[in-house]
């Protein structure tokens, strides 16, 4: 069965600290990885990842993918209070997107 | 010049009654939703379409059934509500069914008393 496993289920760092929220698959027809970003209502995409080994960035985030070890790691520098969120990661399958069950991230001032 | 729009944001109903929700995407995309949230915030697939076409459809009860009058609605009717539907209820669509990120809703949450 295909499957999303996300670590750790939560966090409280301050800010200024950098951290790395991890996500495994376990998948039959991998198409491609997502980190999405949730606070108060809907998740909001962040990056979509394909291709093993490249980085993607965005501000004080960044992303990158291992195929070879089935896992994503999302990177967030210099913490604000603005990033404490949930952050899901899902992969894209046959016809499907299977979501993990998020890192919840608190940051405190 | 919402993307993705739910309606009703809130729901609260008693046990046993039929209620709707639904949504309407600008975006043009192909592909459209439904998900629901838990109290844990796991987001589970229960119904994608494609050009108004059913491709998936996940272990959920047949009291839950999903229609698409046009490529930009998704409607979700549930059936003699149980307590059990208390969740948050998400749309999304995306552009392809596998390759492009989804854009979701703000979400209904639905509260069964």
């Amino acid at each position: 069965e295909d499957k999303v496993v996300q670590s750790p289920l939560s966090l409280v760092v301050h800010e200024g600290d950098t951290v790395t929220l991890n996500c495994s698959y376990e998948v039959t027809n991998f198409r491609s990885l997502l980190w999405y970003k949730q606070e108060k209502k809907a998740p909001t995409f962040l990056f979509m990842l394909t291709s093993s080994g490249i980085e993607k960035k965005s501000g004080r985030l960044s992303s990158i993918l291992d195929k070879k070890e089935l896992s994503s790691i999302l990177n967030i520098t210099a913490t604000q209070t603005g990033d404490s969120a949930i952050y899901l990661c899902a992969f894209s399958g046959t016809y499907k997107y299977i979501f993990g069950t998020g890192t919840r991230l608190k940051v405190l001032a | 010049d919402t993307a993705v729009s739910q309606t009703p944001k809130y729901l609260v109903t008693q046990m046993g009654n039929d209620k709707s929700i639904k949504c309407e995407q600008n975006l043009g995309h192909d592909t459209m939703y439904w998900y629901k949230q838990d109290s844990k915030k796991f987001l589970k697939i229960m119904f994608s379409y494609n050009n108004k076409e059913l491709i998936i459809n996940e272990t959920v009860p047949n009291r839950f059934s999903p229609k698409s009058p046009d490529k930009a609605h998704l409607n979700l009717h549930i059936n003699s509500l149980e307590l059990g539907d208390s969740a948050v209820y998400f749309c999304a669509s995306s552009q392809d069914r596998e390759t492009q990120p989804q854009h979701f809703g703000d979400g209904t949450r639905l509260s069964i008393l």
